[in-house]
């Protein structure tokens, strides 16, 4: 597999706290994702970044922020947890755009 | 909205009996992937389809893409245990530097 490391691995939080996710990556890979995982709804992008202090929003970005100052490390926020954020969140790198992704082992975050 | 669409949402199969999972999206498609993901795991990179028309196939999986590049399916012939698992097709969008996950289709096999 990929060196792709997410943490935490899990995390139980209350609503309106802030969460920030991290993902870091060996590959040195260009390219790099933040899925949400939802029963019925696959994977849907939140943000991606295609470099270094590159980033870019996916089809459900509201309530999230990232950041990515170096290659290796890509950061996701929720600013105010919301219990509709409560999910399973994958980070994914890509060398270039369109060719294969490889995942991490997710995050497990439920927002009580 | 979702801009690709994938059914059937579950499948159940007699061990040995063939599986098909179809995505269809509503624009044309650069290219569109295949990803498998075990029970409790992270989904996992099967193939990439490029051309109009394209099919590949991987052992007993078969691969197809659409002449319009709007459609893909997977088909899996004889299905083994070893098959279980929620497949996904993710569609690159022409112009877009992102991918479009189908919402799955999961695969569970009888022995």
């Amino acid at each position: 597999d990929a060196g792709i490391t997410q943490s935490p691995r899990h995390k139980v939080t209350e609503t309106g706290t802030p969460v920030t996710l991290r993902c870091h990556q060996t590959e040195n890979h260009r390219y790099m994702y933040w899925y949400r995982q939802d029963p019925g709804h696959g994977l849907r992008l939140i943000h991606y970044s295609y470099g270094v202090k590159d980033t870019d929003k996916g089809e459900v970005s509201d309530g999230y922020s990232v950041s990515r100052s170096k290659t290796e490390d890509f950061l996701l926020t929720l600013e105010s947890a919301t219990s509709s954020q409560t999910s399973v969140y994958f980070c994914a790198i890509g060398q270039q755009a369109g060719q294969p992704q490889h995942f991490g082992d997710g995050t497990r975050l439920s927002i009580l | 909205g979702q801009q690709v669409m994938q059914i059937p949402q579950y499948q159940h199969v007699q061990e040995g009996e063939d599986f098909t999972t179809y995505c269809n999206s509503s624009t044309t498609l650069s290219n569109i992937q295949w990803y498998k993901q075990r029970p409790g795991g992270h989904p996992v990179f099967l193939i990439q389809l490029v051309k109009s028309g394209e099919v590949k196939k991987q052992k007993r999986l078969t691969f197809q893409f659409g002449e319009a590049k709007k459609n893909s399916s997977l088909h899996i012939t004889a299905t083994q245990t070893t098959d279980v698992g929620t497949y996904f097709c993710a569609g690159l969008v022409y112009n877009f530097n992102k991918f479009y996950f189908g919402s799955g289709t999961k695969l569970n096999v009888k022995p």
